[in-house]
C-alpha cells in the first residue's frame, strides 16, 4: 500500500463550483500535513498546511481526520486559475524527517 | 530574492557517464532534499539532509549520491546513470518538516539518460 494515496481525477468543474477531494495516509504516526499546488510539471508550491483543527485560507479549506487517516481540501467558488494538480504531503513522524508525496489530484476549472 | 536554484535545467546524457546536478539555496535553510517525479508516481524522495554533513536516504536512493559540505549547497550525483533514472528532478529546502515549514522547490532538472 502506498504511504499517501490520492484520487488522480481529473475533476472537471465549472467556474464558481465547489470541488473537494481527499488524501489518505497509511502511517498513523504521521505528524505534519500539507497541500501543495503544481502547475504543468513546474515546481510545487505550498498551498497550505493542514492543522488538527482544520484551517481555511480564503476559498480553500483543509481538514484533517486522524481517526480515519485522511486529509481533505475543499475549493469554493472555483476560478480558472485554480486549474492545477494538488499534491498531498505527509511527514512521517516526529523523529523521521522524510516527506511522502501523493501522486496528485488534477483539477480543471472550465469557463 | 529567496530562491532555490538548480543546474542544469535540462540534460541529455548517455548511460554510464557520471553527472552532477547542483542545488543551492540562499535562505540559510537547514533541511534540503532531492526528489524525482515520474508520471503516476508523484514525487519520491531520493535523499535529504538535516544539516551540514548530515544526510539520509529517502525512498529511492539507489544509484544516487549526495553531499552537504556547506549549508547552501546540496548536489546530487549520479555516478553511473542508467535509462531508468530519466526523470524530472526537484531540489527543495526548508527549516524542517514540521507543519510550519514550507518546502521551497527549485525549478526542476529534466534529465534524459540514453
Amino acid at each position: 500500500r502506498k504511504e499517501v494515496e490520492q484520487d488522480p481525477g481529473p475533476f472537471n468543474v465549472p467556474e464558481g463550483a465547489t470541488v473537494a477531494f481527499n488524501c489518505t495516509y497509511s502511517n498513523s504516526a504521521s505528524q505534519s500535513f500539507f497541500w501543495y499546488r503544481q502547475d504543468c510539471r513546474k515546481e510545487p508550491k505550498l498551498l497550505m498546511s493542514v492543522y488538527s483543527s482544520g484551517n481555511e485560507d480564503g476559498r480553500f479549506t483543509a481538514q484533517l481526520n486522524r481517526a480515519s487517516q485522511y486529509i481533505s481540501l475543499l475549493i469554493r467558488d472555483s476560478k480558472l486559475s485554480d486549474s492545477a494538480t494538488y499534491l498531498c504531503v505527509v511527514s512521517r513522524s516526529s523523529n523521521d524527517y522524510k516527506l511522502s508525496f501523493g501522486a496528485g489530484t488534477t483539477v480543471t476549472v472550465r469557463a | 530574492e529567496a530562491q532555490v536554484t538548480q543546474n542544469p535545467r535540462y540534460l541529455i546524457t548517455v548511460t554510464g557517464k557520471k553527472l552532477t546536478v547542483t542545488c543551492s539555496q540562499n535562505m540559510n535553510h537547514e533541511y534540503m532534499s532531492w526528489y524525482r517525479q515520474d508520471p503516476g508516481l508523484g514525487l519520491r524522495q531520493i535523499y535529504y539532509s538535516m544539516n551540514v554533513e548530515v544526510t539520509d536516504k529517502g525512498d529511492v536512493p539507489e544509484g544516487y549520491k549526495v553531499s552537504r559540505k556547506e549549508k547552501r549547497n546540496f548536489p546530487l550525483i549520479l555516478e553511473s546513470p542508467s535509462p531508468n533514472q530519466t526523470s524530472l528532478y526537484f531540489c527543495a529546502s526548508s527549516w524542517g518538516t514540521s507543519e510550519t515549514d514550507t518546502q521551497y522547490f527549485g525549478p526542476g532538472t529534466r534529465l534524459t539518460v540514453l
